[in-house]
């Protein structure tokens, strides 16, 4: 079992939609990351998480601790918005998830 | 400030030859972590390195090799490439041994043929 599960693993969408990813954890952790990655591969981290919630733009994330949960939200998708989406859990290394794939139609 | 930079950006190499990839961190930044990322896959982590020294390694065999300058650049070396370490290898840059404040760079795409 890895140590980060994000769900999905693929998400399709239209544009408009609202998104939610899901991201579990099973180890103690100082920080979570969400981060974007487009095909070109380069890495944008979107939010830095130790609890509670954040928001930035059309982008919302928010973690609980005690359930080891995080959830990114996208409101009001955009097909610009179609990159791998990285949950990723920070101690004294970074561990990734797999990712989720986002494909916003238009 | 200055954000984390790779190079080079591509680059292809024959099987068992041996590859250098660089990469500078962010002003500030003195921990460096590497990563591979198979295609299809999330960074899988190689090893990490503070103030000039190594500070825990990923499960990954002794020729992938690392260095950290005292300007808290660094390098990823390896040796006797195989096909299967064609991937995307990420570098990040944070603050301190735990890391805080991660920031990665573009990534160096290695293809072993």
């Amino acid at each position: 079992k890895n140590e980060v599960e994000q769900s999905p693993q693929n998400l399709t969408a239209q544009e408009g939609e609202f998104i939610t990813i899901n991201c579990s954890y099973s180890v103690g952790i100082s920080a979570l990351h969400w981060l974007q990655q487009h095909p070109g591969g380069g890495i944008v981290s979107l939010f830095m998480l130790s609890s509670g919630k954040k928001k930035h733009g059309r982008l919302i994330a928010t973690i609980n601790i005690q359930e080891k949960h995080s959830s990114l939200h996208i409101t009001a998708s955009h097909p610009r918005d179609s990159a791998v989406y990285i949950c990723a859990v920070e101690d004294n290394d970074m561990r990734f998830g797999a990712g989720t794939r986002l494909t916003v139609k238009p | 400030e200055t954000g984390v930079t790779q190079s080079p950006t591509h680059l292809i190499k024959t099987r068992g030859q041996q590859v250098t990839l660089r990469c500078s961190s962010q002003s500030g930044h003195n921990t460096v972590s590497w990563y591979q990322q198979a295609l299809g896959q999330g960074p899988q982590f190689i090893f990490q390195y503070y103030r000039e020294e190594e500070n825990g390694r990923g499960n990954f065999p002794p020729r992938f090799s690392g260095l950290q300058f005292p300007n808290y650049s660094s390098e990823l070396n390896v040796n006797a490439l195989e096909l299967d370490d064609s991937a995307l290898y990420l570098c990040a840059s944070s603050l301190g041994r735990g890391g805080y404040g991660y920031t990665f760079g573009s990534g160096t795409r290695l293809t072993v043929v």
